[in-house]
């Protein structure tokens, strides 16, 4: 049974960057796609992007110029990197495994980011 | 991109009663293999959201039968036959059919 887990500062300084991995266990990255999604304090989710292996990205486009996401296949892991950050980006980082139907299947458990100086 | 629109936002329901919930996409998310690009989520509280139904009306693995998805192309419902205390939470739809990928605002299903 795969599982992820999310990992990086939960305290992050306005107009620093942002830099979460999530690590996966029971299943390998190169198979499927990965993607990060984001909730604020108190409302919905908020779809970032996605990684395959072979390093496809696709991003939406309300982050596009800020946002990057890898995978390092040697670690089975994958990670967000989100620069520039303001208190808008304050939220649960989630990552999920991602079907190739699109389907988000398998989540981690979240990783609360706060922006505050 | 796709905008999603669910309702109601809130729905209070009494146990082993019915409930219904709405999802309407701003354009079809039917696809060319014949398969609706429509999932719906289950967030219970202080919990990550998880898959209940995939391609419109398929339930993932281990979703009990009480729930039940239907709809094609824009219109589509999730229903719970007779609601249990454990269904508490926020239902969310999303459509996959294109990135970016993206959600309704959230239904929150609460027990009366």
């Amino acid at each position: 049974q795969v599982q992820l887990q999310e990992s990086g500062p939960g305290l992050v300084k306005p107009s620093e960057t942002l830099s979460l991995t999530c690590s996966v266990s029971g299943g390998s990255v190169t198979d499927f796609f990965w993607s990060w999604i984001r909730q604020p304090p108190g409302k919905g989710l908020e779809w970032i992007a996605y990684v395959a292996s072979g390093g496809r990205t696709i991003y939406g486009p309300s982050l596009k110029s800020r946002v990057t996401i890898s995978l390092d296949a040697s670690k089975n892991q994958f990670s967000l990197r989100l620069d520039s950050v303001t208190a808008a980006d304050t939220a649960v980082y989630y990552c999920a495994r991602t079907l190739y139907i699109g389907s988000l299947d398998t989540w981690g458990q979240g990783a609360v980011v706060i922006v505050s100086s | 991109d796709i905008v999603m629109t669910q309702s109601p936002l809130s729905l209070p329901v009494t146990p082993g009663e019915p409930a219904s919930i709405s999802c309407r996409s701003s354009q079809s998310v039917l696809h060319s293999d014949g398969n609706n690009y429509l999932d719906w989520y289950l967030q219970k509280p202080g919990q990550s959201p998880h898959l209940l139904i995939y391609f419109g009306s398929n339930r993932a693995s281990g979703v009990p039968d009480r729930f039940t998805g239907s709809g094609s192309g824009t219109d589509f419902t999730l229903k719970i036959s007779k609601v249990e205390a454990e269904d508490v939470g926020v239902y969310y739809c999303m459509q996959a059919l294109q990135t970016p990928y993206t959600f309704g605002q959230g239904t929150k299903l609460e027990i009366k």
